[in-house]
């Protein structure tokens, strides 16, 4: 089946530095990438939509100044947490929506294996 | 707004019972809904999903999960439950926009041997 491969799987980093997750869909084309957020012992929250060649799209509350996205090609979208802090610990995952025939029920839609991100 | 609601926190059950984990959604047409498990640090692995059709969906690993749309249930059900089991599953809503899902606070299945 379909694989989004998600790395790093597991990152620290101190408090000011800039970290990159990287989200690659392997053998399908993905038109639009999804990154979700998840705190400890909470639902994932969906932080923006990206599709392939333009800006991302970002939920209400999510500042795109401090997470950037980028969606460059068709199987690979970036998030970038700038000067990360220790409450944007949280584990990070992505997901990928691929498209079939182009009728809607073939589209197809795969989840990362996700990103814990602790920043000290 | 749509909306997911998952009742249970935590769920424990013993090997080879029966289980049920409970969903109800808020959505203002007909949505596609979807039943994912989270093992400890791993991402999500689509259980089964609705778009259409038979209320009754079959999923991997057994499991099987019915639409109500009368109750906006879409409760999952496994008729016997394995040790393997025990992991965090994920009711989710999305819409006409495919793929930005909302997700309910999960329940945490624990299987007791």
């Amino acid at each position: 089946g379909a694989v989004v491969s998600q790395h790093p799987s597991r990152v620290i980093c101190k408090s000011g530095t800039s970290v990159k997750i990287e989200c690659r869909s392997l053998d399908f084309q993905a038109t639009t990438m999804f990154w979700y957020r998840q705190f400890p012992k909470q639902s994932l929250m969906l932080m923006a939509t990206s599709n392939e060649g333009s800006k991302a799209t970002y939920e209400q509350g999510v500042e795109k100044d401090k997470f950037l996205i980028n969606h460059a090609s068709l199987t690979l979208s970036t998030l970038t947490v700038t000067s990360a802090h220790p409450e944007d610990s949280s584990f990070y995952i992505c997901s990928a929506r691929g498209i079939g025939t182009g009728v809607i029920l073939d589209e197809k839609l795969f989840f990362g294996s996700g990103t814990q991100l602790s920043v000290l | 707004a749509q909306s997911v609601t998952q009742p249970d926190i935590h769920i424990t059950v013993s090997e080879g019972a029966s289980l049920e984990l409970r969903c109800n959604y808020s959505y203002g047409a007909t949505p596609y809904l979807f039943w994912y498990v989270q093992s400890p640090g791993q991402g999500l692995q689509l259980l089964l999903k609705y778009f259409s059709g038979d209320t009754l969906v079959q999923g991997i690993k057994g499991f099987e999960a019915e639409f109500k749309r009368s109750q906006s249930s879409f409760n999952l059900r496994k008729p016997s439950v394995h040790w393997s089991d025990a992991a965090e599953y994920f009711c989710a809503v999305g819409g006409t926009s495919y793929g930005k899902l909302t997700f309910g606070q999960g329940t945490i299945l624990t299987v007791h041997p």
